[in-house]
């Protein structure tokens, strides 16, 4: 089945920073890759997700970036803020012909710390 | 607010004991996802449900199951216990079975003593 590695496993950052997270997937098939961010006590937050046939996606201060070849993706986030601070995780699924993308697998998450 | 609701919040209950959580999901949504948080494993899927059927099967134990009704609401039933079922229970929702963002609840907290 698919596996997905994510690093770092913690990151620490200032303020107005940028802040990087890799993830790598095994399966070539997986063709949907969102990113998720969760606060404490709170479930996963859907912040960006990005399909096989696009390389890069951007929201405001949020990207990923896809490497299919290579398999992995990134997620981006520029100009970082206290409120960014959160566990994030990356997912990879696969969804065609009636099968869902909603078999998600995730990688093991990574906390983010923005110091003021 | 992602619009999907957990019952109950939290959870404790004994070894052997049977629970059951509770899922509404977001309005439109047909698709309903279970999945367990522990700290050793991380997020993992365990069902799916669309539009009352069973679509797809991920690590659930066979103590474990679950089902929707047709007012879309679902519930997991976790049954004979063990300590090693601690863990947060999330439930999810999409429009679609296939091609959609899923949204997650609040999770149920749930601690087998």
């Amino acid at each position: 089945g698919e596996n997905v590695e994510q690093h770092p496993s913690t990151l620490s950052v200032q303020e107005g920073d940028s802040a990087v997270i890799k993830c790598t997937y095994s399966d070539s098939a997986s063709n949907y890759f969102p990113w998720y961010k969760q606060e404490l006590g709170k479930g996963p937050q859907l912040i960006i997700d990005i399909r096989s046939n696009v390389g890069e996606k951007k929201d405001q201060r949020i990207a990923v970036t896809l490497n299919k070849t290579a398999k992995h993706f990134s997620l981006h986030i520029t100009e970082t803020q206290p409120e960014d601070s959160a566990v994030y995780f990356c997912a990879a699924s696969w969804g065609a012909g009636g099968t869902s993308y909603g078999k998600l697998t995730f990688g093991q998450g990574t906390i983010l710390t923005v110091h003021p | 607010d992602s619009g999907v609701t957990q019952t109950p919040k939290h959870l404790i209950t004994a070894t052997g004991q049977r629970v059951t959580l509770r899922c509404s999901p977001r309005s439109g949504d047909l698709s309903v996802y279970w999945y367990q948080q522990s700290l050793d494993q991380g997020l993992q899927f365990l069902i799916q449900y669309y539009n009352g059927e069973e679509r797809a099967k991920g690590n659930i134990l066979e103590r474990f199951s679950a089902q929707q009704f047709p007012d879309l609401h679902s519930e997991l039933n976790l049954s004979s216990l063990e300590l090693g079922d601690s863990a947060l229970y999330f439930c999810a929702s999409s429009v679609g079975a296939i091609n959609s963002p899923l949204h997650f609840g609040n999770g149920t907290r749930l601690t087998v003593t």
